[in-house]
């Protein structure tokens, strides 16, 4: 079965700390995943993704295919971070996504 | 960048009418969109899949003639609820595929769409 897993609704930090927010999968193909980002009041948009390798806003995060994991990671929190985080693996054809339950990083000053 | 629009941004409606939403791709074209559904404090779940000039697809346990999809052209996909009822309340969100700044395929989601069916 296709699944998403985060298993925090939230994550609470203080500023200038490390955040890691865990994103496990369940996908018998080749998978493709993305974090996505909701800001209050924003919609959703896309953060990252794997195969781009990429660094945004400071946020990493690895494809581990042995862990099934896709955690996202920033060595220094900031306030701006504070958002809800979503973990979405595409599926399918159409490239359709499977989002995970999301967590809330809140970011203290 | 590209920019989805739903409207209407909320709804009221009675039950038993039919309520329908609009997704736009407002500055580029998208031949796929897709619809979801999300309740208070929970994640999104796929509906179904919408593309231009066929029928959508739609996900295991979503009634295919109680959200009724129209992907008629490059940019435009409707979603009509029909015969609400008060649980078919919630957050409707819609998100098209096109190519993003960063140069590949991603989805761009709308603003979503409040419906409250009384």
């Amino acid at each position: 079965a296709q699944r998403v897993t985060q298993p925090e609704k939230l994550l609470s930090v203080f500023k200038g700390a490390p955040v890691e927010l865990k994103c496990n999968y369940s996908y018998s193909g080749s998978p493709e995943l993305f974090w996505y980002v909701q800001y209050s009041r924003q919609r959703l948009q896309l953060l990252l993704r794997h195969i781009s390798r990429e660094s945004i806003k400071g946020f990493t995060a690895d494809l581990n295919k042995g862990e099934t994991s896709f955690h996202l990671k920033k060595p220094f929190a900031q306030e701006e971070d504070s958002a809800m985080y979503y973990c979405a693996l595409s599926v399918g054809g159409y490239n359709k996504l499977i989002f995970g339950a999301g967590t809330r990083l809140a970011v203290h000053p | 960048g590209a920019v989805v629009s739903q409207h209407p941004s909320w709804v009221i409606c009675k039950s038993g009418t039919s309520v329908k939403i609009e997704c736009r791709s407002l500055d580029f074209q998208a031949t796929t969109m897709f619809w979801y559904r999300q309740f208070p404090k929970q994640s999104l779940m796929l509906m179904a899949t919408s593309n231009e000039g066929s029928k959508a697809t739609y996900e295991q346990g979503v009634e295919k003639d109680k959200f009724l999809i129209n992907h008629a052209s490059l940019t435009l996909s409707t979603l009509t609820v029909t015969s609400a009822h008060p649980e078919d309340s919630s957050f409707y969100i819609c998100s098209a595929r096109g190519e993003g700044d960063r140069g590949y395929n991603e989805q761009f989601f709308g603003p979503g769409t409040r419906l409250t069916v009384l």
